[in-house]
C-alpha cells in the first residue's frame, strides 16, 4: 500500500506570493493533518479534516487555509508569504478521526520564502 | 494547556550502550502518547504508541516505552543503541476527540562507534 505522498517535494517562492501544497492520504484513510516544522518552534499542528470537513485548527494566522477533497486529498494554502513561513510542511493521514488513531506522515513540503 | 517537554535536546551514547529519551506529557485526562523518529530529510515514522491497554509498550527497531502515570512520563528506551538509530526523536501525545498531535521539541540521537 502507497504512503502518504506530498508534492511538491520543495518549494521556492518571495515574499508577497501564495502557494499550494498537496497531500495525497494512504488508501482508505478519510482524516488528513498537517503540521509546520520549524528549527524554532518545532512542530506545530496546522488543521485537521475529515470527511471534508475541517475538524480542528491550530493558532495560526488566516493566511494559512485547508481544504479536503472527497477522495481524501487535502491541500494547504498560504497567502502573502513572510519569510518566516519557510518551514517543512508535513501531512499526516490516518483511517479515522480522533484520539489514538495512528498517524502515518508523508515527506513533507519543504518551503522557503525569500 | 496540554505540553510535551522532552529532557535534553541532545543525547549522545556509544553504540552498543542504553538508549534513554525522557519525555513527560501534562494532561488532565488520559492521554494518549506517542513516539516518532525523523531521519534527514524524511517524515516522521511511528515507533510506538500508548493507549491505555498495556503500561509497557514495544515498538519497532528494539525500542521501548514505560508509561507512568504517577510520574507524568513516557521515556523511550533501547537496551543497546545501533549506528543506525541516530536520528531525531519526538514525543507526542493526543487527548479528547482529536486527531491534535502536540510535540515535544525533539533529541537528537547521536551514536558514537
Amino acid at each position: 500500500k502507497a504512503g502518504v505522498t506530498q508534492t511538491p517535494r520543495y518549494l521556492i517562492k518571495t515574499r508577497g506570493q501564495q502557494v499550494t501544497l498537496s497531500c495525497s492520504p494512504i488508501s482508505g484513510h478519510r482524516s488528513v493533518s498537517w503540521y509546520q516544522q520549524t528549527p524554532g518552534q518545532g512542530l506545530q499542528f496546522l488543521f485537521e479534516y475529515f470527511s471534508e470537513t475541517q475538524r480542528n485548527k491550530g493558532n495560526f494566522p488566516g493566511r494559512f487555509s485547508g481544504r479536503q477533497f472527497s477522495n481524501s486529498r487535502s491541500e494547504m494554502n498560504v497567502s502573502t508569504l513572510e519569510l518566516g513561513d519557510s518551514a517543512l510542511y508535513l501531512c499526516a493521514s490516518s483511517l479515522g478521526q480522533g484520539n489514538g488513531n495512528e498517524q502515518f506522515f508523508g515527506p513533507g513540503t519543504r518551503l522557503t520564502v525569500l | 494547556a496540554q505540553s510535551v517537554t522532552q529532557l535534553g535536546s541532545h543525547v549522545s551514547v556509544s553504540e552498543g550502550a542504553l538508549v534513554l529519551l525522557r519525555c513527560n506529557y501534562s494532561s488532565s485526562v488520559p492521554p494518549y502518547l506517542f513516539w516518532y523518529v525523523q531521519y534527514p530529510n524524511q517524515g516522521l515514522q511511528l515507533l510506538l504508541k500508548y493507549t491505555s491497554a498495556a503500561t509497557l509498550v514495544k515498538g519497532i527497531n528494539g525500542f521501548e516505552a514505560e508509561f507512568k502515570k504517577s510520574e507524568t512520563s513516557f521515556h523511550l528506551t533501547k537496551p543497546s543503541a545501533h549506528m543506525s538509530d541516530a536520528a531525531e526523536y519526538f514525543c507526542a501525545q493526543s487527548s479528547g476527540n482529536t486527531g491534535k498531535l502536540i510535540f515535544g521539541q525533539g533529541t537528537t540521537l547521536q551514536v558514537k562507534p
